[in-house]
Protein backbone atom coordinates (compact mmCIF):
# COMPACT_ATOMS: atom_id res chain seq x y z
CA UNK A 1 0.00 0.00 0.00
CA UNK A 2 1.15 3.68 -0.53
CA UNK A 3 1.90 5.86 2.11
CA UNK A 4 -0.25 8.54 -0.11
CA UNK A 5 -3.36 7.52 -2.15
CA UNK A 6 -4.97 10.09 -5.01
CA UNK A 7 -7.27 9.39 -7.98
CA UNK A 8 -5.63 9.98 -10.81
CA UNK A 9 -8.82 10.84 -12.59
CA UNK A 10 -8.66 12.00 -15.26
CA UNK A 11 -11.49 14.46 -14.08
CA UNK A 12 -13.23 16.55 -16.63
CA UNK A 13 -15.85 19.37 -15.58
CA UNK A 14 -17.40 22.49 -17.19
CA UNK A 15 -16.01 26.02 -16.38
CA UNK A 16 -17.75 27.36 -13.06
CA UNK A 17 -18.35 24.04 -11.00
CA UNK A 18 -17.03 23.43 -7.92
CA UNK A 19 -13.84 21.05 -8.14
CA UNK A 20 -13.52 18.15 -4.85
CA UNK A 21 -9.54 16.60 -5.05
CA UNK A 22 -8.94 14.16 -2.66
CA UNK A 23 -5.61 12.28 -1.05
CA UNK A 24 -5.90 9.72 1.89
CA UNK A 25 -2.66 8.57 3.48
CA UNK A 26 -1.78 5.87 6.15
CA UNK A 27 0.92 7.27 7.78
CA UNK A 28 0.17 9.61 11.34
CA UNK A 29 3.29 10.87 11.60
CA UNK A 30 2.53 13.24 8.46
CA UNK A 31 1.90 16.66 9.84
CA UNK A 32 1.77 19.23 6.98
CA UNK A 33 0.08 19.13 4.26
CA UNK A 34 0.45 20.31 0.82
CA UNK A 35 -1.71 20.91 -2.71
CA UNK A 36 0.53 21.45 -5.98
CA UNK A 37 -0.51 22.59 -8.77
CA UNK A 38 1.50 21.01 -12.19
CA UNK A 39 1.17 22.33 -15.58
CA UNK A 40 2.05 19.89 -18.46
CA UNK A 41 5.77 19.56 -18.45
CA UNK A 42 6.43 22.31 -15.78
CA UNK A 43 7.81 21.76 -12.00
CA UNK A 44 5.01 22.17 -9.60
CA UNK A 45 3.95 24.76 -8.30
CA UNK A 46 3.06 25.42 -4.33
CA UNK A 47 -0.97 26.35 -3.97
CA UNK A 48 -1.56 25.22 -0.49
CA UNK A 49 -0.23 24.57 2.53
CA UNK A 50 -1.67 23.63 5.98
CA UNK A 51 -0.29 22.41 9.09
CA UNK A 52 -1.90 19.31 11.25
CA UNK A 53 -6.18 19.65 10.71
CA UNK A 54 -8.77 22.32 9.49
CA UNK A 55 -9.00 24.46 7.05
CA UNK A 56 -7.62 26.84 5.31
CA UNK A 57 -8.94 29.05 2.32
CA UNK A 58 -6.88 31.37 -0.38
CA UNK A 59 -9.54 32.93 -3.06
CA UNK A 60 -11.20 30.20 -5.00
CA UNK A 61 -8.97 27.55 -3.26
CA UNK A 62 -10.06 25.71 0.26
CA UNK A 63 -7.61 22.47 1.66
CA UNK A 64 -9.19 20.64 4.32
CA UNK A 65 -7.30 18.38 6.80
CA UNK A 66 -9.14 15.26 8.52
CA UNK A 67 -6.30 14.08 10.16
CA UNK A 68 -8.93 11.35 11.98
CA UNK A 69 -9.90 10.36 8.71
CA UNK A 70 -6.13 10.35 7.41
CA UNK A 71 -7.83 12.41 4.52
CA UNK A 72 -7.78 15.89 2.97
CA UNK A 73 -9.13 17.55 0.10
CA UNK A 74 -8.55 20.91 -2.44
CA UNK A 75 -11.94 22.59 -3.65
CA UNK A 76 -11.56 25.08 -6.34
CA UNK A 77 -14.48 27.26 -6.60
CA UNK A 78 -16.08 29.12 -9.81
CA UNK A 79 -13.36 26.32 -11.51
CA UNK A 80 -11.79 28.13 -14.46
CA UNK A 81 -10.26 26.55 -17.90
CA UNK A 82 -7.01 27.96 -16.72
CA UNK A 83 -7.16 25.62 -13.45
CA UNK A 84 -7.07 23.12 -15.91
CA UNK A 85 -3.53 21.17 -14.81
CA UNK A 86 -2.22 18.28 -12.94
CA UNK A 87 -3.05 18.88 -9.11
CA UNK A 88 -0.68 16.81 -6.57
CA UNK A 89 -1.13 16.33 -2.75
CA UNK A 90 2.15 16.17 -0.45
CA UNK A 91 2.98 15.48 2.79
CA UNK A 92 5.63 15.66 5.68
CA UNK A 93 6.26 14.32 9.16
CA UNK A 94 7.60 17.04 11.36
CA UNK A 95 11.56 17.57 10.37
CA UNK A 96 10.92 15.08 7.48
CA UNK A 97 13.55 15.34 5.02
CA UNK A 98 10.93 14.70 2.08
CA UNK A 99 7.47 15.42 0.93
CA UNK A 100 5.81 12.09 -0.07
CA UNK A 101 3.94 12.88 -3.19
CA UNK A 102 0.38 11.21 -4.24
CA UNK A 103 -0.24 10.25 -8.15
CA UNK A 104 -2.04 13.75 -8.97
CA UNK A 105 -4.84 14.14 -10.50
CA UNK A 106 -5.67 15.10 -13.82
CA UNK A 107 -7.97 17.95 -14.35
CA UNK A 108 -9.64 19.34 -17.64
CA UNK A 109 -11.82 22.75 -17.14
CA UNK A 110 -14.18 22.87 -20.41
CA UNK A 111 -15.24 26.54 -21.44
CA UNK B 1 12.69 37.52 -7.57
CA UNK B 2 13.92 34.46 -9.48
CA UNK B 3 12.39 30.89 -8.69
CA UNK B 4 14.41 27.84 -8.74
CA UNK B 5 16.69 27.77 -12.06
CA UNK B 6 17.68 24.13 -13.40
CA UNK B 7 20.06 23.21 -16.42
CA UNK B 8 19.37 21.54 -18.66
CA UNK B 9 16.26 21.47 -19.88
CA UNK B 10 16.55 18.74 -21.89
CA UNK B 11 19.04 15.90 -21.95
CA UNK B 12 19.36 12.85 -24.36
CA UNK B 13 21.53 10.04 -23.16
CA UNK B 14 22.33 6.32 -23.98
CA UNK B 15 22.53 3.42 -21.84
CA UNK B 16 25.57 3.28 -19.37
CA UNK B 17 26.25 6.92 -20.26
CA UNK B 18 26.82 9.33 -17.56
CA UNK B 19 24.84 13.00 -16.20
CA UNK B 20 25.09 15.88 -14.28
CA UNK B 21 22.47 17.93 -13.71
CA UNK B 22 21.95 21.65 -12.04
CA UNK B 23 20.39 23.49 -9.96
CA UNK B 24 20.34 26.92 -8.67
CA UNK B 25 17.79 27.45 -5.14
CA UNK B 26 15.54 30.96 -4.21
CA UNK B 27 17.98 33.59 -2.83
CA UNK B 28 18.19 33.20 0.79
CA UNK B 29 17.48 29.17 1.06
CA UNK B 30 20.11 26.98 2.38
CA UNK B 31 18.65 23.60 1.20
CA UNK B 32 17.82 21.77 -1.68
CA UNK B 33 16.25 18.49 -2.92
CA UNK B 34 15.97 16.60 -6.17
CA UNK B 35 12.92 15.06 -6.91
CA UNK B 36 12.28 12.24 -9.49
CA UNK B 37 8.97 12.34 -11.87
CA UNK B 38 8.05 9.36 -14.09
CA UNK B 39 5.67 10.35 -16.37
CA UNK B 40 2.13 9.76 -14.33
CA UNK B 41 3.50 9.65 -11.09
CA UNK B 42 4.03 11.88 -8.39
CA UNK B 43 7.68 13.34 -7.52
CA UNK B 44 9.87 10.57 -5.29
CA UNK B 45 12.47 12.12 -3.28
CA UNK B 46 15.84 11.44 -4.44
CA UNK B 47 18.35 13.35 -1.90
CA UNK B 48 18.01 16.38 0.33
CA UNK B 49 21.42 18.57 1.23
CA UNK B 50 21.18 22.03 4.01
CA UNK B 51 23.87 23.73 4.45
CA UNK B 52 25.85 21.31 2.14
CA UNK B 53 25.72 18.24 4.31
CA UNK B 54 23.27 15.45 3.00
CA UNK B 55 20.41 15.07 5.27
CA UNK B 56 18.18 12.67 3.87
CA UNK B 57 18.03 10.15 1.17
CA UNK B 58 15.56 8.18 -0.80
CA UNK B 59 15.84 4.74 -2.14
CA UNK B 60 17.55 4.95 -5.09
CA UNK B 61 20.84 3.31 -6.45
CA UNK B 62 24.22 4.54 -5.39
CA UNK B 63 24.34 5.42 -8.79
CA UNK B 64 22.71 8.47 -7.71
CA UNK B 65 24.44 10.31 -6.16
CA UNK B 66 24.76 14.64 -5.35
CA UNK B 67 26.77 17.77 -3.97
CA UNK B 68 26.12 20.77 -2.39
CA UNK B 69 28.71 23.60 -3.13
CA UNK B 70 28.99 26.83 -0.68
CA UNK B 71 26.99 29.40 -2.94
CA UNK B 72 24.13 26.56 -1.66
CA UNK B 73 23.83 25.25 -5.47
CA UNK B 74 23.89 21.61 -6.42
CA UNK B 75 24.63 18.69 -8.65
CA UNK B 76 22.59 15.44 -9.23
CA UNK B 77 24.70 12.98 -10.79
CA UNK B 78 23.57 9.65 -12.11
CA UNK B 79 25.90 6.61 -13.31
CA UNK B 80 25.67 3.90 -15.81
CA UNK B 81 22.29 5.07 -17.15
CA UNK B 82 19.04 2.02 -17.35
CA UNK B 83 16.07 2.89 -19.64
CA UNK B 84 14.23 3.49 -16.46
CA UNK B 85 15.76 6.46 -15.18
CA UNK B 86 14.33 8.55 -18.15
CA UNK B 87 12.21 10.70 -16.25
CA UNK B 88 11.34 14.70 -15.07
CA UNK B 89 14.20 15.79 -12.29
CA UNK B 90 12.94 18.29 -10.03
CA UNK B 91 15.02 20.19 -7.92
CA UNK B 92 13.34 21.93 -5.00
CA UNK B 93 14.82 24.48 -2.34
CA UNK B 94 13.49 25.60 1.04
CA UNK B 95 14.29 27.53 3.88
CA UNK B 96 15.18 24.40 5.67
CA UNK B 97 11.38 23.42 6.61
CA UNK B 98 8.62 21.25 4.68
CA UNK B 99 7.76 24.14 1.99
CA UNK B 100 9.10 23.37 -0.94
CA UNK B 101 9.83 25.44 -4.31
CA UNK B 102 10.19 23.41 -7.04
CA UNK B 103 12.00 24.41 -10.62
CA UNK B 104 10.93 23.80 -13.69
CA UNK B 105 12.58 20.43 -13.89
CA UNK B 106 15.19 18.59 -16.30
CA UNK B 107 13.66 16.05 -19.00
CA UNK B 108 16.22 12.89 -19.22
CA UNK B 109 15.90 10.69 -22.07
CA UNK B 110 17.84 7.38 -22.07
CA UNK B 111 17.85 5.32 -25.41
Amino acid sequence: QKEVEQDPGPLSVPEGAIVSLNCTYSNSAFQYFMWYRQYSRKGPELLMYTYSSGNKEDGRFTAQVDKSSKYISLFIRDSQPSDSATYLCAMSALRAQKLVFGQGTRLTINP
Amino acid sequence: DAGVTQSPTHLIKTRGQQVTLRCSPISGHKSVSWYQQVLGQGPQFIFQYYEKEERGRGNFPDRFSARQFPNYSSELNVNALLLGDSALYLCASSLGGPLEYFGPGTRLTVT
